[in-house]
């Protein structure tokens, strides 16, 4: 069964500052698709950025860009120029491929941005 | 852009009551899920939908546990015996593909007293 860990619960950064939060998964397939979405204290699931495994590329998506490592089983997210309203629980997910299966989450990381 | 619409934002129910979560999926989306998140754990999957009729489910959706698009703009679910511990944040997603990731709605927070 797939898997996705996020070893750090929370994390800060400085106003402007670059963080970067870890991600690995657990899985056998090849063809899958990742995505990192972000919950602020609203509560609503917000899409950041996905990533297609096959793709050697890293997504990149204005200030947020990713890092896949794919032998190692990891998808990192970079926040670059960090701000205030960066300030969510993100959780990184997981979804096997073909047209539709569902996300697997993991526990996600709380980011707090300071001014 | 095109928003995933739930409603109520927050339901307050009696344990044992029916209650019935709504949604209204983005219109030309094919794929169809609700999720639960109890407060400070990960987000769950419940249940898929696609053409009519539930295509993955965990082991979580149990028979208390309905679905269903009974209009062709609305996708529902019905808990039919609400248990302290279904008292959690809903939400439904939809998709096109899975590529696309999901758009997901704002949530219903379940509270069972």
């Amino acid at each position: 069964a797939q898997t996705v860990t996020q070893s750090q619960p929370e994390m800060s950064v400085q106003e402007a500052e670059t963080v970067t939060l870890s991600c690995t998964y657990d899985t056998s397939e090849s063809n899958y698709y990742l995505f990192w979405y972000k919950q602020p204290p609203s509560r609503q699931m917000i899409l950041v950025i996905r990533q297609e495994a096959y793709k050697q590329q890293n997504a990149t998506e204005n200030r947020f860009s990713v890092n896949f490592q794919k032998a190692a089983k990891s998808f990192s997210l970079k926040i670059s120029d960090s701000q205030l309203g960066d300030t969510a629980m993100y959780f990184c997910a997981f979804r096997y491929g073909g047209s539709q299966g569902n996300l697997i989450f993991g526990k996600g990381t709380k980011l707090s941005v300071k001014p | 852009e095109p928003e995933v619409t739930q409603t109520p934002s927050h339901q307050v129910t009696q344990m044992g009551q029916e209650v019935i979560l709504r949604c209204v999926p983005i219109s030309n989306h094919l794929y169809f899920y609700w999720y639960r998140q109890i407060l400070g754990q990960k987000v769950e999957f419940l249940v898929s939908f696609y053409n009519n009729e539930i295509s993955e489910k965990s082991e979580i959706f149990d028979d208390q546990f309905s679905v269903e698009r009974p209009d062709g703009s609305n996708f529902t679910l019905k808990i039919r015996s609400t248990k302290l511990e279904d008292s959690a944040m809903y939400f439904c997603a939809s998709s096109t593909t899975g590529f696309y990731g999901y758009t997901f709605g704002s949530g219903t927070r379940l509270t069972v007293v």
